[in-house]
């Protein structure tokens, strides 16, 4: 079975903080991860995707690898209010195009 | 580019009535779509996977009989809801995606809101 565990939150952080965000997978044929933002009552939109080990960064965004340790985290740099949403963690293997969704972790920016 | 239509947003339908809900890809060509259902402060699970000219492949537990899908044209799937219940009420999206892109990425409609009375 294979499983995404993200801690459901909520998380709270005060504007203009670091938010960071975690998540594990037990699969470890798990190849493509990938940071879904999803505002209530929306669809999820892509944040970024990771699949090398260490940190990719993209504006306020860096997500960061460990294969080894079989976690994958994000960090939001310079909280918004507009930060406020539930983060959606997924995870695919190579040649497999399902992705296997967390639970998301409810993230509230304090103005 | 990369933009995917779902139609209706949003239904309202009594219960043992069908529902028909569509996908399209606008922009590119869909090798494959997802059909998900989302509850309320739950995650998306995904129902079935679907190929273009073949039948979908659905996950356990989701009853194919009653959740129809098919995936005529590389651009548009349709998921009907046979005889619906209260308790298929959910909010349903759809993603689609190019086989061969790498990292395989999936692109997600705005979803579409099923209320069953």
């Amino acid at each position: 079975q294979k499983e995404v565990e993200q801690n459901s939150g909520p998380l709270s952080v005060p504007e203009g903080a670091i938010a960071s965000l975690n998540c594990t997978y037990s699969d470890r044929g798990s190849q493509s991860f990938f940071w879904y933002r999803q505002y209530s009552g929306k669809s999820p939109e892509l944040i970024m995707f990771i699949y090398s080990n260490g940190d990719k960064e993209d504006g306020r965004f860096t997500a960061q690898l460990n294969k080894a340790s079989q976690y994958v985290s994000l960090l939001i740099r310079d909280s918004q209010p507009s930060d406020s949403a539930t983060y959606l963690c997924a995870v695919s293997n190579f040649g497999n195009e399902k992705l296997t969704f967390g639970t998301g972790t409810r993230l509230t920016i304090i103005p | 580019g990369a933009v995917v239509s779902q139609h209706p947003s949003w239904v309202i339908c009594k219960s043992g009535t069908s529902v028909k809900i569509e996908c399209r890809s606008l922009d590119f060509q869909a090798t494959t779509m997802f059909w998900y259902r989302q509850f309320p402060k739950q995650s998306l699970m995904l129902m079935a996977t679907s190929n273009e000219g073949s039948k979908a492949t659905y996950e356990q537990g989701v009853e194919k009989d009653k959740f129809l899908i098919n995936h005529a044209s590389l651009t548009l799937s349709t998921l009907t809801v046979t005889s619906a219940h209260p308790e298929d009420s959910s909010f349903y999206i759809c993603s689609a995606g190019r086989r061969g892109q790498r990292p395989y990425e999936q692109y997600f409609g705005p979803g579409t809101r099923l209320t069953v009375t």
